[in-house]
Formats: structure tokens, C-alpha cells, sequence
């Protein structure tokens, strides 16, 4: 596997569903990140993992927990999910060096269906 | 509030022409900028970075940096139907998270 991973592809689960999206990058980069993009909204930054410490929390709603294992990994738990959460969720990574980053690369996406 | 702003679109060219998107940026100490691809359904694929003021070439494809001005530029030559896509404007500062623009929509017309 080469770049960044993201498993499932498709997801549709319904709201009092538990489940969790995974993403997984191959580039030795040490930092991660979940972004959500809707319908024609720009790309909405979730979290951010440096060095496995978790840096960002844009003002996620609790019902999204991430997880982040390792330097490689990282995961994103959902519960009790809205029908407005149905998105495309992205991970990306990037090299993070004293405070700089080097360019974002992606996954290719999980497609959130909430019903 | 650091924003990343970008002419929406479609921008419509012929085949063959070269598309010229614009993107501009408020947060003055920005340091690295990013295009990036984007087609219908897919994620984001970069295509171009650029560090310093000026311009930066890669086959088809040429990035030009203002920081004066806070403006930063894609131009395709030669464009061809597969690059109609929306194409994606990121701005990075040190120690700061990506900030990306809303996007433009190409649309390329044989």
C-alpha cells in the first residue's frame, strides 16, 4: 500500500449507530488530520494529530471521537450521528518539522451516509 | 479569522487555452501555498506548491506567488477536457493549521 489509506469507502449507518472510519498513511509522516467536506461546502478541518498529540479540535460536536495510536494511524469514532453529518470525510497527513508542515496528502475518502 | 478566498466558478475555457485561477489570502505571514485537484467525488490531489515569490513551473501547470499583494495563481496551458475538476487553494503559516479556499470549478470545452 503506498500514501494515505482510508477504510471504509462507503458508509451508511443509521443514528443510533456505532462506528468508526480508519485511515492509515504510509509516508512516515508524523501528522494526521480529519477533515469534512459537504456539498458544496469548502473542506471543514476536524482534528489534528502531531507526534500522536492531538493539537486541533475545531469545535467538534462529541459525537465524533478521534484516535490516534500511532504516528501511522488514526481513527475516527462515531455515535449517535445527525443526517447533516453525511459528508465526505477526508484524512490527510503531512511532515511536521519544529512547528513546519510540509504539503497535505489525502485519502481517498469515506463517503458518510447518515440515515 | 485567517481566510482563503477563491472565484467559484465554472470557469469556462476551450480546449487548448490556458485557465487562469486566482486565489487570495488575509493572513499576511503565510508561508507555503498549495493547489491542489479536485474531481467530482474524488479527494483532493496536489498538484503545485510554491515557498517564494515568482513563479513556479511544472509541465502544463505554472504557480505564481505575490505575497505582497497576498495573491497567489494557477495557470494551465494547453488546457485539455481531464482537467475539469475544482481546483482547491491552501495557505499554510508556520506553527498553524491549513487553511483551504472554497474552490474553483474548471471546466474545459472541446
Amino acid at each position: 500500500e503506498t500514501g494515505v489509506t482510508q477504510t471504509p469507502r462507503h458508509l451508511v449507518m443509521g443514528m443510533t449507530n456505532k462506528k468508526s472510519l480508519k485511515c492509515e498513511q504510509h509516508l512516515g509522516h508524523n501528522a494526521m488530520y480529519w477533515y469534512k467536506q459537504s456539498a458544496k461546502k469548502p473542506l471543514e478541518l476536524m482534528f489534528v494529530y502531531n507526534f500522536k498529540e492531538q493539537t486541533e479540535n475545531n469545535s467538534v460536536p462529541s459525537r465524533f471521537s478521534p484516535e490516534c495510536p500511532n504516528s501511522s494511524h488514526l481513527f475516527l469514532h462515531l455515535h449517535t450521528l445527525q443526517p447533516e453529518d453525511s459528508a465526505l470525510y477526508l484524512c490527510a497527513s503531512s511532515q511536521s518539522r519544529t512547528g513546519q508542515n510540509t504539503e497535505q496528502y489525502f485519502g481517498p475518502g469515506t463517503r458518510l451516509t447518515v440515515t | 479569522q485567517k481566510e482563503v478566498e477563491q472565484n467559484s466558478g465554472p470557469l469556462s475555457v476551450p480546449e487548448g487555452a490556458i485557465a487562469s485561477l486566482n486565489c487570495t489570502y488575509s493572513d499576511r505571514g503565510s508561508q507555503s501555498f498549495f493547489w491542489y485537484r479536485q474531481y467530482s467525488g474524488k479527494s483532493p490531489e496536489l498538484i503545485m506548491f510554491i515557498y517564494s515569490n515568482g513563479d513556479k513551473e511544472d509541465g502544463r501547470f505554472t504557480a505564481q506567488l505575490n505575497k505582497a499583494s497576498q495573491y497567489v495563481s494557477l495557470l494551465i496551458r494547453d488546457s485539455q477536457p481531464s482537467d475539469s475538476a475544482t481546483y482547491l487553494c491552501a495557505v499554510y503559516n508556520y506553527g498553524q493549521n491549513f487553511v483551504f479556499g472554497p474552490g474553483t470549478r474548471l471546466s474545459v470545452l472541446p
